[in-house]
C-alpha cells in the first residue's frame, strides 16, 4: 500500500515568508510525528499527534511553528515569517497503534534564502 | 525523555558481521527498543524492535542486555547498501526522541 506521503518535495523560500509543509499519513494509522533534520544532524522531535488527543507540541522551536491535523488524516506543518536557521529537511512519520513501527516519508526539504 | 548514546561512526567489511552498540541507562520498564536506519535523502526506515527478549528478523538481530540498559544491533553480513546512520531509540506512548545515531560504512 501507499506509504507516507509528503509534499512538496522541496521548497525555496524567502526570508520573512511563510511555508506550509503537507504530510498524507498512511490510512489508519492513528499518531503522527514530525520532525525537523538539519545537515549532518539527527531527527529534532517537533510535535506528536495521538487521534483526538491533544497534541504534544513540546518540541517546537518557537511560536512561529504550528501544527494541525484533520482527525486521523493530513496534517500540516506551518513555519511563519521563515528564518535561514529554519532551513532543513521536514519528516513526517506515522504509526498504526501503540508499539508499531514508526513509518516516515522521505521529508521535504526547505530552504530559506 | 529516556535518552541513548550511541557511537558516532563504526566501519565495517563487506560480509563480515556488524555489531552496533547502544547504551539507554536510563530506560523504564514500558520502554521498548527500537532500531531504525536512515539512507542518504531518504527517511529512517523501521529495522527492529525488541523489549526484554532477543529478538531476530529478516534484515537484522537484535540482542538486549539482561539490565536492558543497553541493547546491539546485529548485521550478520553487511552489504553495501547496509551503509546507514542506525538510529537506536526508546520507544513509547508519545513521542519518540532520536539521537545522531551511528554512522555505518561499509568498506567492499
Amino acid at each position: 500500500g501507499a506509504g507516507v506521503s509528503q509534499s512538496p518535495s522541496n521548497k525555496v523560500t524567502e526570508k520573512g515568508k511563510d511555508v506550509e509543509l503537507r504530510c498524507d499519513p498512511i490510512s489508519g494509522h492513528t499518531a503522527l510525528y514530525w520532525y525537523r533534520q538539519r545537515l549532518g544532524q539527527g531527527l529534532e522531535f517537533l510535535i506528536y499527534f495521538q487521534g483526538n488527543s491533544a497534541p504534544d507540541k513540546s518540541g517546537l522551536p518557537s511560536d512561529r511553528f504550528s501544527a494541525e491535523r484533520t482527525g486521523e488524516s493530513v496534517s500540516t506543518l506551518t513555519i511563519q515569517r521563515t528564518q535561514q536557521e529554519d532551513s532543513a529537511v521536514y519528516l513526517c512519520a506515522s504509526k498504526q497503534t501503540y508499539n508499531s513501527p514508526l513509518h516516515f516519508g522521505n521529508g521535504t526539504r526547505l530552504t530559506v534564502t | 525523555d529516556a535518552k541513548t548514546t550511541q557511537p558516532n561512526s563504526m566501519e565495517s567489511n563487506e560480509e563480515e558481521p556488524v555489531h552496533l552498540p547502544c547504551n539507554h541507562s536510563t530506560i523504564s520498564g514500558t520502554d521498548y527498543i527500537h532500531w531504525y536506519r536512515q539512507l542518504p535523502s531518504q527517511g529512517p526506515e523501521y529495522v527492529i524492535h525488541g523489549l526484554t527478549s532477543n529478538v531476530n528478523n529478516r534484515m537484522a538481530s537484535l540482542a538486549i542486555a539482561e539490565d536492558r540498559k543497553s541493547s546491539t544491533l546485529i548485521l550478520h553480513r553487511a552489504t553495501l547498501r547496509d551503509a546507514a546512520v542506525y538510529y537506536c531509540i526508546l520507544y513509547n506512548a508519545g513521542k519518540s526522541t532520536f539521537g545522531d545515531g551511528t554512522t555505518l560504512t561499509v568498506k567492499p
